[in-house]
């Protein structure tokens, strides 16, 4: 079993529609978990930290944690194009362990 | 957050050669970490570097191979060793991710090994 999980994709959402993006993790006692969004060629940039159970809101993001579930989400609202990238699920203990990504399309 | 400025961005190297990888951060920090990104894939941790001790290795990635230097608490460098086409990749610098703190990373070196 891979210590952090995510569907490859591609992720294909209609501008204007809700993007969920999903990712589970191994590691029980994880403490800190994030998402990255990477465009190709550019290095992984943050989006979003989340530290305890629940949802925290940042704009048109919204990540959830269910730490009893070992499950992490991003919820990205009213899609725009320029979210196509591949989003990188982390989970930190000494250091950060990064999901394959998953490649999201918004289809204008 | 941390600025992170890392060079060279890219470089083509012929096998067999070495390339040094520079990783400077605006402010003073304990660890700083490297990770490789393989056409393709996603980021794997190759080293934590902390100042004033030698680098801790991930399993797969020995310091013959890639060795790396911390002298201070703002710089550190990584080298890729007799390199082989295998040896393509971006090369990433960060700081951060531990505890309940964001990570920060350098924007890349991409190495091209023909």
């Amino acid at each position: 079993q891979k210590e952090v999980e995510q569907n490859s994709g591609p992720l294909s959402v209609p501008e204007g529609a809700i993007a969920s993006l999903n990712c589970t993790y191994s590691d029980r006692v994880s403490q800190s978990f994030f998402w990255y969004r990477q465009y190709s060629g550019k290095s992984p940039e943050l989006i979003m930290s989340i530290y305890s159970n629940g949802d925290k809101e940042d704009g048109r993001f919204t990540a959830q944690l269910n730490k009893a579930s070992q499950y992490v989400s991003l919820l990205i609202r009213d899609s725009q194009p320029s979210d196509s990238a591949t989003y990188l699920c982390a989970v930190a203990r000494r250091a950060l362990t990064f999901g394959s990504g998953t490649r999201l399309q918004v289809q204008p | 957050s941390a600025v992170i400025s890392q060079k060279p961005s890219r470089d083509i190297c012929q096998r067999g050669t070495s390339l040094t990888i520079q990783c400077q951060v605006d402010s003073q920090v304990t660890m700083m970490f490297w990770y490789r990104q393989q056409p393709g894939q996603s980021l794997t941790l190759i080293a934590t570097a902390n100042q004033g001790s030698e680098a801790t290795y991930e399993s797969g990635f020995v310091i013959d191979k890639f060795p790396i230097s911390r002298p201070n608490l703002t710089f550190s460098t990584l080298t890729v060793s007799n390199m082989s086409p295998e040896d393509s990749s971006i090369y990433l610098c960060s700081v951060g991710g531990t505890g309940n703190t964001e990570a920060f990373f350098g924007q890349g070196t991409r190495l091209t090994v023909v």
